[in-house]
């Protein structure tokens, strides 16, 4: 059983550029959900999706944006990059959309300069 | 909306100790689930624990077992028998029956002292 990849692991930009994360599901899972992780705090939901639409979403402005794809992986993109998004983004993967267990992957770690 | 509260930013414990880590949350839903994650240096967040808020019987796995307190919504975390590894970032997590957003506490950092 795989479990749940990201790419890249580090990412330098500088501000206002784009960046784009990707995130491979644990075979089986339908739900994939992104959290951003400032350093020093706990996860921020960013937002989910089940079956390739958008399942709810945190409190970022919609420069956030995701997409899932067939395969149950998925896409992050962050449009004019700030400061304050250096963070470690987090994706998780579930199978079925009530409550069960979120699988982690090891996070991209994302610097804007 | 919820809100996960974890007043102990930093603990430490001599190894093959016991000790607990707080918790503390907020909300308005009747079924929910709450969680423990471990976060090591290598930045994967990892399951510890896990309850169902309608089970009364508080959950157990091996060393580490809870004491929830649903009517003063605590959530409690003990660690038996520290060791090494278990050296991390602990977060306090809940979530809706149905709406899967996990709200995060801001974490302890667990250190163990050989």
């Amino acid at each position: 059983e795989t479990g749940v990849t990201q790419s890249p692991t580090h990412l330098i930009k500088t501000r206002g550029q784009q960046v784009t994360l990707r995130c491979s599901s644990q075979s089986g899972h339908n739900t994939v959900s992104w959290y951003q992780q400032a350093l020093g705090q706990g996860p921020q939901f960013i937002f989910q999706y089940y079956r390739e639409e958008e399942n709810g979403r945190g409190n970022f402005p919609p420069r956030f944006s995701g997409l899932q794809f067939p395969n149950y992986s998925s896409e992050l993109n962050v449009n004019a990059l700030e400061l304050d998004d250096s963070a470690l983004y987090l994706c998780a993967s579930s199978l079925i959309s009530r409550g069960d267990e979120q699988f982690f992957g090891p996070g991209t770690r994302l610097t804007v300069l | 909306a919820q809100t996960v509260t974890q007043s102990q930013p930093e603990m430490s414990v001599q190894e093959a100790e016991t000790v607990t880590l707080s918790c503390t949350y907020d909300t308005s839903e009747s079924d929910y689930y709450l969680f423990w994650y471990k976060q090591p240096p290598s930045r994967q967040m990892i399951l510890v624990i896990r309850q169902e808020a309608y089970k009364q019987q508080n959950a157990t796995e091996n060393r580490f077992s809870v004491n929830f307190q649903k009517a003063a919504k605590s959530f409690s975390l003990k660690i038996s028998d520290s060791q090494l590894g278990d050296a991390a970032m602990y977060f306090c997590a809940s979530t809706n029956f149905g709406n899967e957003k996990l709200t995060f506490g801001t974490g302890t950092r667990l250190t163990i002292i050989p």
